[in-house]
């Protein structure tokens, strides 16, 4: 089965908002996840990153936290923007540690 | 930002035909993959590569892929019979380590198999 997916498929949010995008695994020996968005007709590009030693990280208008308890993962974008507008993928490391394997994507769209 | 390059970028083909997919890695980057998306579905990983050997593979990789590193730039993927079916996305990317290190993407080579 799938061990890593998302609760939501789409969201929508009025630009200025922030927006929380949710990712569930069912990994629990997972010990690194990553957020990558995909923009229409792009490849993935890294957000951020975390290592399951951390519950919490920040980056710039993004934090990504860590609920080990639950195997829950989040994005947190702050006062989202148009350009925010992607598909955007959870993803853990393959067991071997030399992969990823992808979740099946949130759609955010940002509305002015 | 260096970046991974992907060419062509959209290859329509026939069914039972061969397909090599280009890709120039990031030039300092070690570990390279392909991966695929088919339309509207998650990026699915297809294969590692390092050290001029296959690292690790998915199920979906089968005896009908193959990847080769023939010089020092490129990283191809080979479909050697292609089927309806593989008409996807595919994405080739590079990193400095193993998947616990961030990947470098490209575009995509969108395949069609007709």
């Amino acid at each position: 089965g799938e061990s890593v997916g998302l609760h939501l498929p789409t969201l929508s949010v009025q630009e200025g908002d922030n927006s929380i995008i949710n990712c569930a695994y069912s990994n629990s020996a997972s010990d690194y996840f990553i957020w990558y968005k995909q923009e229409s007709g792009k490849g993935p590009q890294f957000i951020i990153d975390i290592r399951s030693n951390m519950d919490k990280r920040q980056g710039q208008r993004v934090t990504v936290l860590l609920n080990k308890t639950v195997k829950h993962l989040s994005l947190q974008i702050a006062a989202t923007q148009p350009g925010d507008s992607a598909v955007y993928f959870c993803a853990e490391t393959t067991n071997s540690g030399y992969a990823l394997n992808f979740g099946k994507g949130t759609s955010l769209l940002v509305t002015p | 930002e260096p970046e991974v390059t992907q060419t062509p970028s959209h290859q329509v083909t026939q069914m039972g035909q061969e397909v090599i997919l280009r890709c120039v890695p990031i030039s300092n980057h070690l570990y390279f993959y392909w991966y695929r998306q088919i339309l509207g579905q998650k990026v699915e990983f297809l294969v590692s590569f390092y050290n001029n050997e296959i690292s690790e593979k998915s199920e979906i990789f089968d005896d009908q892929f193959s990847v080769e590193r023939p010089d020092g730039s490129n990283f191809t993927l080979k479909i050697r019979s292609t089927k309806l079916e593989d008409s996807a996305m595919y994405f080739c990317a590079s990193s400095v380590g193993t998947g616990k290190e961030k990947l470098f993407f490209g575009s995509g080579t969108q395949l069609s198999v007709l």
